[in-house]
């Protein structure tokens, strides 16, 4: 059974770059099936994808952070990661990692199918 | 960027009830639209991938339809466990996310 699990400080100040790392456990992080990313969501609040990454190192961001956003993977640790820069109280949230497949016999639809429990990380003086 | 949005925000309904929520793109994204269900401090789920397809293990009564701009997602019949958040996600280009449908306990 796959899993992700997600690791880092739970605590993060203002201007500060938040790190953390997620680790796959239960399948490989080079398979050509799937991209890899992060969502995250603020306290009380809905989903916002962050960026994903495909096994190649290949990227993808959202534009609204991509000035800020760093994903990396190590394919030889199972493990990808997220460095979000200059965080601000706004920054605030759950964070999760996250695998999505690509549906190659639905057109290359990509759903998550497989999610890390979260971690919040609070950005706080 | 390809916005999301859902209606009702909210919904209250008894179990036993027939239940639609409506998601639209502003643009057309094909059938490049999934659903995910999430409970209180849970991680999200896969409920409905490509618009229509039921994802492994997720029970009958939800179902999807639409393709282009125009998508719903019904529950047939409510059960105890579904009430939660329902969220829908674009993945044409690259990925966006519904603000999100709470259903409640009438």
């Amino acid at each position: 059974q796959l899993q992700l699990q997600e690791s880092g400080p739970g605590l993060v100040k203002p201007s500060e770059t938040l790190s953390l790392t997620c680790t796959v456990s239960g399948g490989s992080i080079s398979s050509s099936s799937y991209y890899w990313g992060w969502i995250r969501q603020p306290p009380g609040k809905g989903l916002e994808w962050i960026g994903s990454i495909y096994y190649s190192g290949s990227t993808y961001y959202n534009p609204s952070l991509k000035s800020r956003v760093t994903i990396s993977v190590d394919t030889s640790k199972n493990q990808f990661s997220l460095k979000l820069s200059s965080v601000t109280a706004a920054d605030t949230a759950v964070y999760y990692c996250a695998r999505q497949a690509i549906m190659i016999t639905f057109g290359g639809v990509i759903a998550i199918d497989y999610w890390g429990q979260g971690t919040l990380v609070t950005v706080s003086s | 960027d390809i916005q999301m949005t859902q209606s009702p925000s909210s919904l209250s309904a008894s179990v036993g009830d027939r239940v639609t929520i409506t998601c639209r793109a502003s643009q057309s994204i094909s059938s490049y639209l999934n659903w995910y269900q999430q409970k209180p401090g849970k991680a999200p789920k896969l409920l409905i991938y490509a618009a229509s397809s039921l994802q492994s293990g997720v029970p009958s009564r939800f179902s999807g339809s639409g393709s282009g701009t125009d998508f719903t997602l019904t529950i047939s019949s409510l059960q105890p466990e579904d009430f939660a958040t329902y969220y829908c996600q674009q993945s044409y280009s690259p990925f966006t996310f519904g603000p999100g449908t709470k259903v409640d306990i009438k």
